[in-house]
């Protein structure tokens, strides 16, 4: 069973960074992309990054050159790395393991953790 | 960007069938994978590769894709069913992926 729980949210202040993770387990981490996809309460789902099992990255264009997303084959987790943070960007974050080794979109999702951007 | 467009929100009474729509510009040219998420909850996929259902997903969930439109059947509704039901594909052109504004069904 493919299980995915995030970590590392919380409150920070416009400006501020955050960094999540993501600790996969159930399948061969190696063999399939990884994505964060994000949610305001009430709202929609927003994609925000995905990472290939090659290493290649994809980002939303809001958040290209503030978000940095990777993964550690060897520990199983994903992480996003997420600075200059604005109110915009509160939301929960969603980790997802994708349907391919691209990105194709999530086919598992995790829990969430919610990240507030607020002074 | 690629932009999917969907009803914010459809009633239906518990037997009959549901039909939610997902349309975009050649859409039955891309794979589209439907997503449920119910009140609290993290979503979970329902129908990948436009038809095909995970393990353990309904059969009474079907999909379909061609044209313009893409659409997510659901034949003989529950109160289960009710959720928030998300149409997702991958933009090649932009390298992205690409949600729905998804659509609130409600069971009368």
């Amino acid at each position: 069973e493919v299980q995915l729980v995030e970590s590392g949210g919380g409150l920070v202040q416009p400006g501020g960074s955050l960094r999540l993770s993501c600790a996969a387990s159930g399948f061969t981490f190696s063999d399939f992309a990884l994505s964060w996809v994000r949610q305001t309460p009430g709202k929609g789902l927003e994609w925000v990054s995905a990472v290939g099992g090659s290493g290649g990255t994809y980002y939303i264009d809001s958040v290209k050159g503030r978000f940095t997303v990777s993964r550690d084959n060897s520990k199983n987790t994903l992480f996003l790395q997420m600075n200059n943070l604005r109110a915009e960007d509160t939301a929960i974050y969603f980790c997802a393991k994708d349907l391919e080794f691209a990105p194709r979109g999530p086919d598992s999702w995790g829990q969430g953790t919610l990240v507030t951007v607020s002074s | 960007s690629y932009v999917l467009t969907q009803p914010p929100s459809m009633s239906v009474a518990p037997g009959e069938a549901a039909r939610i729509t997902c349309g975009g510009n050649n859409i039955g040219s891309k794979s589209v994978h439907w997503h449920q998420q119910r009140p609290g909850q993290a979503p979970v996929m329902i129908i990948y590769y436009d038809s095909d259902r995970p393990s353990g997903i309904p059969e009474r969930f079907s999909g379909s894709n061609s044209g313009n439109t893409a659409t997510l059947t659901i034949s003989r509704v529950e109160a289960e069913d009710e959720a928030d039901y998300f149409c997702q594909v991958w933009d090649s052109d932009n390298d992205q992926v690409v949600f729905g504004g998804g659509t609130k069904l409600t069971v009368l």
